[in-house]
């Protein structure tokens, strides 16, 4: 199946520091990619939806000053923790799509995130 | 988006079929059903997605209620790697291919 790879798999920053998540589809052009969260032991979050080319859309309570969502490319999306914060500290996930079609999705394998 | 219930968790034996049930009384006539699972710090993974009849692939079947207000993935013979959280999720031209996921059911397999 397609492939989406994200990097790092997991980082340690200090508070106030800014940290960039990168996924890329690596077999497939991605027309939308999605942005997820996932604290311990609960659901994934969407936390918004990029296409390329155009500006993400956040969902409610997802301060898009804070999460910087980057699509420059069919193939790249880059999300960006801002000022981050020990609450910050999380399993970012990302997922891509090929087309309009109604297709299965393909996630990363996620970045743990810990801010110190 | 409309909701789906799960069990919050089930067991089964290895090498026994499982049948997860999801409930979707709400479901809209355009929405797909989607089942995707997730071992423990990875991402998701896709299973299987349907419409109205039932599906088959290499990893589980799907089996969709006649009034479509239910479902049941279905894996044939688990193994210890199946051990997951199972998540159904619906999908409709509404939510713009987003998937929104709930709280799903952790499936335990005992040797």
């Amino acid at each position: 199946g397609a492939v989406v790879s994200q990097h790092p798999s997991w980082v340690i920053c200090k508070s106030g520091t800014s940290v960039k998540i990168e996924c890329r589809s690596l077999d497939f052009q991605a027309t939308t990619m999605f942005w997820y969260r996932q604290f311990p032991k609960q659901s994934l979050m969407l936390m918004a939806t990029s296409n390329e080319g155009s500006k993400a859309t956040y969902e409610q309570g997802v301060e898009k000053d804070k999460f910087l969502i980057n699509h420059a490319s069919l193939t790249l999306s880059t999300l960006t923790v801002t000022s981050a914060h020990p609450e910050d500290s999380s399993f970012y996930i990302c997922s891509a799509r090929a087309g309009k079609r109604e297709t299965e999705a393909f996630f990363g394998q996620g970045t743990r995130l810990t801010v110190v | 988006d409309a909701k789906t219930t799960q069990p919050n968790s089930m067991e089964s034996n290895e090498e026994e079929p499982v049948h997860l049930p999801c409930n979707h009384s709400t479901i809209s006539g355009t929405d797909y059903i989607h089942w995707y699972r997730q071992l423990p710090s990875q991402g998701p993974e896709y299973v299987i997605h349907g419409l109205t009849s039932n599906v088959n692939n290499r990893m589980a079947s799907l089996a969709i209620a006649e009034d479509r207000k239910s479902s049941t993935l279905i894996l044939h013979r688990a193994t210890l790697r199946d051990a997951a959280v199972y998540y159904c999720i619906l999908r409709g031209r509404g939510s713009g291919y987003a998937l929104n996921f709930g709280k799903g059911t952790s499936l335990l397999v005992t040797p």
